[in-house]
C-alpha cells in the first residue's frame, strides 16, 4: 500500500494523559499536513511541514500540541495533558509538486478523551 | 460568516438519479477547487481539482466552478448506492508555491437508495 498511513487507528485515553500519533506520507512526498476534523465539520487545517520544516501553524494549535517531522519523512503528532474537547479524527496528508500538489489523506486516528 | 458555506444535508435520493452538490465562498483569493469523498470513519479520497473558473468531467462526475458568483458545484450522473458518502468541497489560495491550506466545509451527506 502506497497511501498515506497513519497510526493507531483508534485511541482512547483519560484526560491529562498524553498522546502521540504517527503518519507516515506517501514515499517522496515532500509536504505533509496536519488536518483535525470533529463531527459534522469539514477537515481543519492543523499544521504543515516542507521536509523536515514546520512552515506553519494554525492558531488551533495550542501549545499543548507539538508536531516533529524529522529527517523530512514521517511525522508525529503529540497531545499533552489531554482534554475532553480534543477528541476528534486527526488526519494527515501529504503532497509534492510532481504529484500536482494535490493533497493524500490517510485514514486518520480518531482520538477520544474520556 | 464562515469562508466555505455547504448545506450539510441529508440528500436521499433513489438510484440512477443525478445528484447536484454546492458550495458557496466569500474570500475572492481562492484559486484551487476541489471535492473529496468521505466514508464513514475514512480520510477524504480527493475526486476532483480544478483551477479556476469552469468545467471538469471525469467519468460520473462534473465540476463547476463560477468565479464570479463564488459558487461550485458537483453533479453525479446515474448515481449508485456505493456513491453514499460525506462529500467535502475544500478550496485555496495559491501561497508561497503551493496551494496546502485547505479550506473546507461542513461535508453533504448523501444517500443513494437502491
Amino acid at each position: 500500500d502506497t497511501g498515506v498511513s497513519q497510526n493507531p487507528r483508534h485511541k482512547i485515553t483519560k484526560r491529562g494523559q498524553n498522546v502521540t500519533f504517527r503518519c507516515d506520507p506517501i514515499s517522496e512526498h515532500n509536504r505533509l499536513y496536519w488536518y483535525r476534523q470533529t463531527l459534522g465539520q469539514g477537515p481543519e487545517f492543523l499544521t504543515y511541514f516542507q521536509n523536515e520544516a514546520q512552515l506553519e501553524k494554525s492558531r488551533l494549535l495550542s501549545d499543548r500540541f507539538s508536531a516533529e517531522r524529522p529527517k523530512g519523512s514521517f511525522s508525529t503528532l503529540e497531545i499533552q495533558r489531554t482534554e475532553q474537547g480534543d477528541s476528534a479524527m486527526y488526519l494527515c496528508a501529504s503532497s509534492s509538486r510532481t504529484a500536482g500538489e494535490k493533497l493524500f489523506f490517510g485514514s486518520g486516528t480518531q482520538l477520544s478523551v474520556l | 460568516q464562515k469562508e466555505v458555506e455547504q448545506d450539510p444535508g441529508p440528500l436521499s435520493v433513489p438510484e440512477g438519479a443525478i445528484v447536484s452538490l454546492n458550495c458557496t465562498y466569500s474570500n475572492s483569493a481562492f484559486q484551487y477547487f476541489m471535492w473529496y469523498r468521505q466514508y464513514s470513519r475514512k480520510g477524504p479520497e480527493l475526486l476532483m481539482y480544478t483551477y479556476s473558473s469552469g468545467n471538469k468531467e471525469d467519468g460520473r462526475f462534473t465540476a463547476q466552478v463560477d468565479k464570479s458568483s463564488k459558487y461550485i458545484s458537483l453533479f453525479i450522473r446515474d448515481s449508485q448506492p456505493s456513491d453514499s458518502a460525506t462529500y467535502l468541497c475544500a478550496m485555496s489560495a495559491k501561497s508561497g508555491g503551493s496551494n496546502y491550506k485547505l479550506t473546507f466545509g461542513k461535508g453533504t451527506l448523501l444517500t443513494v437508495n437502491p
